[in-house]
C-alpha cells in the first residue's frame, strides 16, 4: 500500500534560519503530493501541492518539487518566521483501487520557531 | 465563509455510553471523510463518503459508524466508546475529484 515517511523531529530553528523538512513516499500508482499544515489548536490547511513529476509547490514562502526519481517531496522555506511554528504533515492522495482518492499522511513534524 | 463545521470541539464522556459527533461543510462537496489523529501515528482515514448514500471504510473502521443522508452532513457514531477510540478527530471534506480536502477544526475526544 501507499506510504509516507518524513522527518518527525521536533525542529527548533532561529528566526530566520533556513528550513528544511524530507519526505519520502512509497505509492504504486502516479500520486498527487501535499503538504498540509496545523497550527496550534486548528486544522489542517492545505500548504501547497504538486501533482505530477518536477512540478514545484509553493505558498507563503515554503516550496516543495515533486522528485520521482527520488521519490521525495522535500519542504524547504528560505527565511522562517515565528508564526511558522506548527505541525507540518507530507501526504499523498491516490486511488486506492476503488473511487476513494484518500489522503496518506506522515506521522507530522512539529516546528518551533524562537525569535 | 466556506467552512467544515464540526461538533462538539471537545467532548470527555465514559465507556459504552452512544455519541455522535457532527460535521457539516457548506461547500456542497460530494465527498467527506473522517480521520483520527494519534501521536506518533499521523492521521488515519475511517470512513469516508462519495456522495449521498454512498459510505465505505477506510484503514480503521473498527468501532465507528456513519451516515450520509444529506449532502452537507456525515455524522460519526461511536455505538460503545472505548478508551483506545480517545483521539482527536477530523472530518473534510472534498469537491468531486479534486486534489484539495478541506478540514474541520477538530474534535478531541477522552473516553474514561
Amino acid at each position: 500500500g501507499n506510504s509516507v515517511t518524513q522527518m518527525e523531529g521536533p525542529v527548533t530553528l532561529s528566526e530566520e534560519a533556513f528550513l528544511t523538512i524530507n519526505c519520502t513516499y512509497t505509492a504504486t500508482g502516479y500520486p498527487s503530493l501535499f503538504w498540509y499544515v496545523q497550527y496550534p489548536g486548528e486544522g489542517l490547511q492545505l500548504l501547497l501541492k504538486a501533482t505530477k513529476a518536477d512540478d514545484k509547490g509553493s505558498n507563503k514562502g515554503f516550496e516543495a518539487t515533486y522528485r520521482k526519481e527520488t521519490t521525495s517531496f522535500h519542504l524547504e522555506k528560505g527565511s522562517v518566521q515565528v508564526s511558522d511554528s506548527a505541525v507540518y504533515f507530507c501526504a499523498l492522495s491516490d486511488r486506492d483501487g476503488g473511487s476513494n482518492y484518500k489522503l496518506t499522511f506522515g506521522k507530522g513534524t512539529l516546528l518551533t520557531v524562537n525569535p | 465563509e466556506a467552512q467544515v463545521t464540526q461538533n462538539p470541539r471537545y467532548l470527555i464522556t465514559v465507556t459504552g455510553k452512544k455519541l455522535t459527533v457532527t460535521c457539516s461543510q457548506n461547500m456542497n462537496h460530494e465527498y467527506m471523510s473522517w480521520y483520527r489523529q494519534d501521536p506518533g501515528l499521523g492521521l488515519r482515514q475511517i470512513y469516508y463518503s462519495m456522495n449521498v448514500e454512498v459510505t465505505d471504510k477506510g484503514d480503521v473502521p473498527e468501532g465507528y459508524k456513519v451516515s450520509r443522508k444529506e449532502k452537507r452532513n456525515f455524522p460519526l457514531i461511536l455505538e460503545s466508546p472505548s478508551p483506545n477510540q480517545t483521539s482527536l478527530y477530523f472530518c473534510a471534506s472534498r469537491r468531486g475529484r479534486s486534489y484539495e480536502q478541506y478540514f474541520g477544526p477538530g474534535t478531541r475526544l477522552t473516553v474514561t
